[in-house]
Protein backbone atom coordinates (compact mmCIF):
# COMPACT_ATOMS: atom_id res chain seq x y z
CA UNK A 1 0.00 0.00 0.00
CA UNK A 2 1.68 3.57 -0.97
CA UNK A 3 1.74 5.88 1.96
CA UNK A 4 3.86 8.51 3.13
CA UNK A 5 5.71 8.67 6.92
CA UNK A 6 6.83 12.43 8.47
CA UNK A 7 8.87 11.69 11.01
CA UNK A 8 8.57 14.83 13.13
CA UNK A 9 5.19 15.44 14.51
CA UNK A 10 5.78 18.60 16.33
CA UNK A 11 9.31 21.09 15.55
CA UNK A 12 9.66 23.72 17.72
CA UNK A 13 12.46 26.42 17.01
CA UNK A 14 13.86 29.77 17.71
CA UNK A 15 13.80 32.21 14.59
CA UNK A 16 16.68 32.18 12.69
CA UNK A 17 17.41 28.34 13.11
CA UNK A 18 17.71 26.10 10.65
CA UNK A 19 14.60 23.42 9.37
CA UNK A 20 14.58 20.27 8.07
CA UNK A 21 11.29 17.77 7.96
CA UNK A 22 11.40 14.68 7.12
CA UNK A 23 9.34 13.08 4.34
CA UNK A 24 9.31 9.27 2.80
CA UNK A 25 6.83 7.69 0.80
CA UNK A 26 6.18 4.29 0.38
CA UNK A 27 5.53 3.25 -3.72
CA UNK A 28 7.46 1.71 -6.08
CA UNK A 29 6.72 3.39 -9.02
CA UNK A 30 7.39 7.21 -10.70
CA UNK A 31 6.09 9.50 -7.97
CA UNK A 32 5.02 13.60 -8.25
CA UNK A 33 5.92 14.66 -4.95
CA UNK A 34 4.50 18.11 -2.94
CA UNK A 35 4.38 19.97 0.25
CA UNK A 36 1.45 21.77 1.57
CA UNK A 37 1.64 24.22 4.12
CA UNK A 38 -1.23 25.22 6.35
CA UNK A 39 -0.90 28.12 7.86
CA UNK A 40 -3.48 29.01 11.47
CA UNK A 41 -6.78 29.82 10.12
CA UNK A 42 -5.95 29.31 6.20
CA UNK A 43 -6.80 26.79 3.94
CA UNK A 44 -3.58 24.21 2.54
CA UNK A 45 -1.40 25.61 0.19
CA UNK A 46 1.33 24.54 -2.23
CA UNK A 47 4.91 25.50 -1.02
CA UNK A 48 6.71 23.73 -3.71
CA UNK A 49 6.31 20.42 -6.57
CA UNK A 50 8.88 18.27 -8.11
CA UNK A 51 7.59 16.33 -11.11
CA UNK A 52 11.01 15.79 -13.27
CA UNK A 53 14.62 17.28 -13.69
CA UNK A 54 16.71 19.03 -11.08
CA UNK A 55 15.90 16.81 -7.66
CA UNK A 56 16.68 20.23 -6.32
CA UNK A 57 13.09 22.29 -6.13
CA UNK A 58 13.16 25.69 -4.60
CA UNK A 59 9.26 26.74 -3.26
CA UNK A 60 7.85 30.00 -1.72
CA UNK A 61 8.85 31.76 0.94
CA UNK A 62 12.45 29.85 1.00
CA UNK A 63 11.68 26.67 0.87
CA UNK A 64 13.72 24.07 -0.99
CA UNK A 65 13.31 20.27 -0.59
CA UNK A 66 15.46 17.59 -1.93
CA UNK A 67 13.88 14.32 -3.84
CA UNK A 68 16.80 11.20 -3.27
CA UNK A 69 15.09 8.34 -4.98
CA UNK A 70 17.31 5.59 -3.35
CA UNK A 71 16.33 7.22 -0.12
CA UNK A 72 12.30 7.56 -1.67
CA UNK A 73 12.67 10.96 0.02
CA UNK A 74 11.37 14.35 0.52
CA UNK A 75 12.35 16.26 2.93
CA UNK A 76 11.84 20.03 3.34
CA UNK A 77 15.07 23.02 4.39
CA UNK A 78 14.60 26.24 5.09
CA UNK A 79 18.08 27.96 6.22
CA UNK A 80 16.79 30.41 8.44
CA UNK A 81 12.79 30.27 9.80
CA UNK A 82 10.46 33.08 10.69
CA UNK A 83 7.92 33.10 13.51
CA UNK A 84 5.27 33.34 10.32
CA UNK A 85 6.43 30.26 9.58
CA UNK A 86 4.02 28.45 12.32
CA UNK A 87 2.15 26.07 10.40
CA UNK A 88 1.08 22.81 9.35
CA UNK A 89 3.17 21.45 6.63
CA UNK A 90 2.22 17.83 4.56
CA UNK A 91 4.25 15.94 2.50
CA UNK A 92 2.21 14.40 -0.08
CA UNK A 93 2.91 12.41 -3.18
CA UNK A 94 0.88 11.52 -6.44
CA UNK A 95 1.59 8.16 -8.68
CA UNK A 96 2.56 9.17 -12.45
CA UNK A 97 0.61 6.15 -13.51
CA UNK A 98 -2.91 4.78 -11.79
CA UNK A 99 -4.63 6.81 -8.95
CA UNK A 100 -3.91 10.36 -9.55
CA UNK A 101 -5.55 11.09 -5.88
CA UNK A 102 -2.68 12.22 -3.67
CA UNK A 103 -1.49 10.24 -0.28
CA UNK A 104 -0.49 12.50 2.45
CA UNK A 105 1.57 12.26 5.20
CA UNK A 106 0.52 12.91 9.29
CA UNK A 107 1.75 16.48 9.14
CA UNK A 108 4.59 18.19 10.88
CA UNK A 109 3.80 21.15 13.27
CA UNK A 110 6.33 24.21 13.12
CA UNK A 111 6.05 26.18 16.04
CA UNK A 112 8.52 28.78 15.69
CA UNK A 113 9.79 31.05 18.84
CA UNK A 114 10.82 35.13 17.94
CA UNK B 1 -11.13 35.24 -7.76
CA UNK B 2 -11.30 31.81 -8.50
CA UNK B 3 -11.25 29.16 -5.98
CA UNK B 4 -13.07 26.68 -4.10
CA UNK B 5 -15.92 27.39 -1.54
CA UNK B 6 -16.84 24.57 0.72
CA UNK B 7 -20.40 25.15 2.87
CA UNK B 8 -21.11 25.71 5.30
CA UNK B 9 -17.95 26.10 7.58
CA UNK B 10 -19.34 24.40 10.61
CA UNK B 11 -22.27 21.74 10.27
CA UNK B 12 -23.83 19.35 12.93
CA UNK B 13 -25.56 16.23 12.87
CA UNK B 14 -27.80 14.26 14.65
CA UNK B 15 -27.61 10.04 15.13
CA UNK B 16 -29.17 8.43 12.43
CA UNK B 17 -29.06 11.29 10.10
CA UNK B 18 -27.44 12.33 6.63
CA UNK B 19 -25.63 15.35 5.81
CA UNK B 20 -24.71 16.96 3.02
CA UNK B 21 -21.13 19.52 2.48
CA UNK B 22 -21.20 21.67 -0.60
CA UNK B 23 -17.89 21.86 -2.64
CA UNK B 24 -18.02 24.55 -5.59
CA UNK B 25 -15.73 25.50 -7.49
CA UNK B 26 -14.94 28.16 -10.07
CA UNK B 27 -10.97 27.39 -11.63
CA UNK B 28 -12.82 24.87 -14.38
CA UNK B 29 -10.62 22.17 -13.14
CA UNK B 30 -11.79 18.61 -13.86
CA UNK B 31 -10.79 16.42 -10.96
CA UNK B 32 -11.95 17.39 -7.93
CA UNK B 33 -11.47 15.25 -4.10
CA UNK B 34 -12.90 14.66 -1.24
CA UNK B 35 -10.29 14.25 1.89
CA UNK B 36 -10.60 13.47 6.00
CA UNK B 37 -8.88 15.64 8.28
CA UNK B 38 -8.56 14.13 11.66
CA UNK B 39 -5.63 15.50 14.45
CA UNK B 40 -2.55 13.18 13.72
CA UNK B 41 -3.36 11.51 10.74
CA UNK B 42 -2.87 13.93 8.50
CA UNK B 43 -5.66 14.11 5.18
CA UNK B 44 -7.16 10.84 4.03
CA UNK B 45 -9.22 10.57 0.54
CA UNK B 46 -12.88 9.76 0.94
CA UNK B 47 -14.06 10.29 -3.23
CA UNK B 48 -11.98 11.30 -6.03
CA UNK B 49 -13.85 12.30 -9.38
CA UNK B 50 -11.36 12.66 -12.56
CA UNK B 51 -14.68 13.50 -15.05
CA UNK B 52 -18.30 14.40 -14.55
CA UNK B 53 -20.78 11.62 -14.18
CA UNK B 54 -17.64 9.90 -12.99
CA UNK B 55 -16.47 8.61 -9.41
CA UNK B 56 -14.05 6.51 -7.50
CA UNK B 57 -13.58 5.59 -4.10
CA UNK B 58 -10.92 6.21 -2.12
CA UNK B 59 -9.16 4.56 1.31
CA UNK B 60 -11.64 5.78 3.08
CA UNK B 61 -15.41 5.60 1.61
CA UNK B 62 -17.57 3.75 3.52
CA UNK B 63 -20.15 5.44 5.01
CA UNK B 64 -19.88 8.39 2.35
CA UNK B 65 -21.54 9.25 -1.15
CA UNK B 66 -20.66 11.92 -3.54
CA UNK B 67 -22.04 13.14 -6.89
CA UNK B 68 -20.82 14.77 -10.00
CA UNK B 69 -23.53 16.20 -12.12
CA UNK B 70 -21.53 19.62 -12.90
CA UNK B 71 -18.06 20.10 -13.58
CA UNK B 72 -18.09 23.20 -11.01
CA UNK B 73 -19.84 20.95 -8.11
CA UNK B 74 -18.53 17.38 -5.96
CA UNK B 75 -21.27 17.84 -2.75
CA UNK B 76 -20.26 14.96 0.25
CA UNK B 77 -23.05 13.35 1.57
CA UNK B 78 -22.12 11.48 5.67
CA UNK B 79 -25.05 8.68 6.02
CA UNK B 80 -25.75 7.03 8.98
CA UNK B 81 -23.83 4.44 8.44
CA UNK B 82 -20.49 6.87 9.30
CA UNK B 83 -20.21 6.23 12.56
CA UNK B 84 -17.25 8.16 13.53
CA UNK B 85 -18.25 11.06 11.27
CA UNK B 86 -16.85 13.87 13.43
CA UNK B 87 -13.54 15.22 11.48
CA UNK B 88 -12.64 18.45 9.20
CA UNK B 89 -13.63 17.67 5.52
CA UNK B 90 -11.84 19.10 2.78
CA UNK B 91 -12.18 19.38 -0.66
CA UNK B 92 -10.05 20.08 -3.69
CA UNK B 93 -9.89 20.04 -7.22
CA UNK B 94 -7.14 20.03 -9.88
CA UNK B 95 -6.39 20.60 -13.52
CA UNK B 96 -6.81 18.41 -16.04
CA UNK B 97 -7.92 14.33 -15.83
CA UNK B 98 -4.49 13.02 -17.19
CA UNK B 99 -1.88 14.70 -15.50
CA UNK B 100 -0.46 13.72 -11.54
CA UNK B 101 1.08 16.71 -11.56
CA UNK B 102 -1.32 18.93 -11.22
CA UNK B 103 -1.27 20.57 -7.49
CA UNK B 104 -4.26 20.43 -6.23
CA UNK B 105 -6.50 23.44 -4.88
CA UNK B 106 -8.08 23.32 -1.53
CA UNK B 107 -11.32 24.85 0.01
CA UNK B 108 -11.43 26.26 3.88
CA UNK B 109 -13.02 22.58 5.00
CA UNK B 110 -16.31 21.74 6.68
CA UNK B 111 -16.18 20.58 10.39
CA UNK B 112 -18.71 18.15 11.26
CA UNK B 113 -19.54 17.66 14.74
CA UNK B 114 -22.40 14.92 15.89
CA UNK B 115 -24.74 16.49 18.40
Amino acid sequence: AQSVSQHNHHVILSEAASLELGCNYSYGGTVNLFWYVQYPGQHLQLLLKYFSGDPLVKGIKGFEAEFIKSKFSFNLRKPSVQWSDTAEYFCAFSPDTGRRALTFGSGTRLQVQP
Amino acid sequence: DGGITQSPKYLFRKEGQNVTLSCEQNLNHDAMYWYRQDPGQGLRLIYYSQIVNDFQKGDIAEGYSVSREKKESFPLTVTSAQKNPTAFYLCASSQGTGFSNQPQHFGDGTRLSIL
